[in-house]
């Protein structure tokens, strides 16, 4: 079958670094996606890894291994406005999203 | 700019009653989704559609069904709504296959 696993709750202060890790077992890869979900919000883009290796956007970096199955999305400078939940999404061999239950992360002051 | 608007908001509905879930994007992406989100559980793909006139099945379809007429509109129908079908609904479009997804605002729906 196919699974996807992330932590479920994570804690962090403001101002610190944070990595969600993300692994997957799927049929097949064609790319591993991050969105961010506020409470009571609709899902937003976050990030795209297809290839190995770590894509930086501003204070948020995604990593990719393809062999290991494994992927990380590096958050720094936490911010209050950060507290969300983080979605990690592989898209499989047949291009259907297949989606981890989310990690909950609280930031403290 | 809209993007991708769902309609309703929210929803209480008696079992065994009809119910449609808008969507509508003005994006002109080809691909569209509908999802369901449990508490605890992952998104949920019920049905999509690659592309204007095409449906296809996601993991969840039983009780559903889509349609997909023009470009833009992609509604959600559940013939005879039960209490296990309580859920977040969340229409999603893009504009292509493995291209990032934007997703409506989302609709609450109880089946009491």
């Amino acid at each position: 079958g196919q699974n996807i696993d992330q932590p479920t709750e994570m804690t962090a202060t403001e101002g610190a670094i944070v990595q969600i890790n993300c692994t997957y077992q799927t049929s097949g890869f064609n790319g591993l996606f991050w969105y961010q979900q506020h409470a009571g919000e609709a899902p937003t883009f976050l990030s795209y890894n297809v290839l190995d290796g770590l894509e930086e956007k501003g204070r948020f970096s995604s990593f990719l291994s393809r062999s290991k199955g494994y992927s990380y999305l590096l958050l720094k400078e936490l911010q209050m406005k950060d507290s969300a939940s983080y979605l990690c999404a592989v898209m499989d061999s047949n291009y259907q999203l297949i989606w981890g239950a989310g990690t909950k992360l609280i930031i403290k002051p | 700019i809209a993007g991708i608007t769902q309609a309703p908001t929210s929803q209480i509905l008696a079992a065994g009653r009809r119910m449609t879930l808008r969507c509508t994007q003005d994006m002109r992406h080809n691909a569209m989704y509908w999802y369901r989100q449990d508490l605890g559980l992952g998104l949920r793909l019920i049905h999509y559609s690659n592309t204007a006139g095409t449906t296809g099945k996601g993991e969840v379809p039983d009780g559903y069904s889509v349609s997909r007429a023009n470009t833009d509109d992609f509604p959600l129908t559940l013939a005879s709504a039960v209490p296990s079908q309580t859920s977040v609904y969340f229409c999603a479009s893009s504009a292509g296959t493995n291209t990032e997804a934007f997703f409506g605002q989302g609709t609450r729906l109880t089946v009491v």
